[in-house]
């Protein structure tokens, strides 16, 4: 079975700039996590979505978005994208919020 | 709010020694789920071990076995036979019901031959 796939791998960007990024689940996972992971923060917690709905979110600005298609592939939208964005996103799927979660490679942004 | 702390930011150990890695939480449930995370320099997260709250008895997966202490709220990963690819960044992380994943902050392992 294929694990999470993440795209694209590697990304730069200006300040300004809008971006989206790409997670495919493992077939059959539902549910889709995004995290930020920075050296000074550690991995912090975006959003989660469930069968199309986001179910949690953490405490990041609205610039940062999600959405879920029907077939559980998500994407991440940052707009108006910041020096402060520059991260290594993940996005971790799982059948369902309570077990295990399965990691992507992860994208890595550098806003310039 | 439930906050995960993780005093040791990095460790280095010889090949084949047993490393205990740190990990306390703050929460005021009773059920709640707890992991440990490795990331190896390849960036790919890996769940290494899980333990339910309500089980008193200490996960263990082959080498890796935890101390969970629910009253004093802390959770240390044990390494037995430690081997070169231990080495990985390893994040001890909450979750409580179908919440966020909560976690800290990290402590990189270093395995020296």
């Amino acid at each position: 079975k294929a694990g999470v796939t993440q795209t694209p791998r590697y990304l730069i960007k200006t300040r300004g700039q809008q971006v989206t990024l790409s997670c495919s689940p493992i077939s059959g996972h539902r549910s889709v996590s995004w995290y930020q992971q920075t050296p000074g923060q550690g991995l912090q917690f975006l959003f989660e979505y469930f069968s199309e709905t986001q179910r949690n979110k953490g405490n990041f600005p609205g610039r940062f978005s999600g959405r879920q298609f029907s077939n559980s592939r998500s994407e991440m939208n940052v707009s108006t994208l910041e020096l402060g964005d520059s991260a290594l996103y993940l996005c971790a799927s799982s059948l369902a919020a309570s077990v295990e979660q399965f990691f992507g490679p992860g994208t890595r942004l550098t806003v310039l | 709010a439930q906050t995960v702390t993780q005093s040791q930011p990095e460790m280095s150990v010889q090949e084949a020694e047993t490393v205990t890695l740190s990990c306390t939480y703050d929460t005021s449930e009773s059920n709640y789920y707890l992991f440990w995370y490795k990331q190896p320099p390849s960036r790919q997260m890996i769940l290494v071990i899980r333990q339910e709250a309500y089980k008193q008895q200490n996960a263990t997966e082959n080498r890796f076995s935890v101390n969970f202490q629910k009253a004093a709220k802390s959770f240390s990963l044990k390494i037995s036979d430690s081997q070169l690819g231990d080495t990985a960044m390893y994040f001890c992380a909450f979750m409580y019901r179908d919440d966020k994943i909560i976690f800290g902050k990290g402590t990189r392992l270093h395995i020296l031959p």
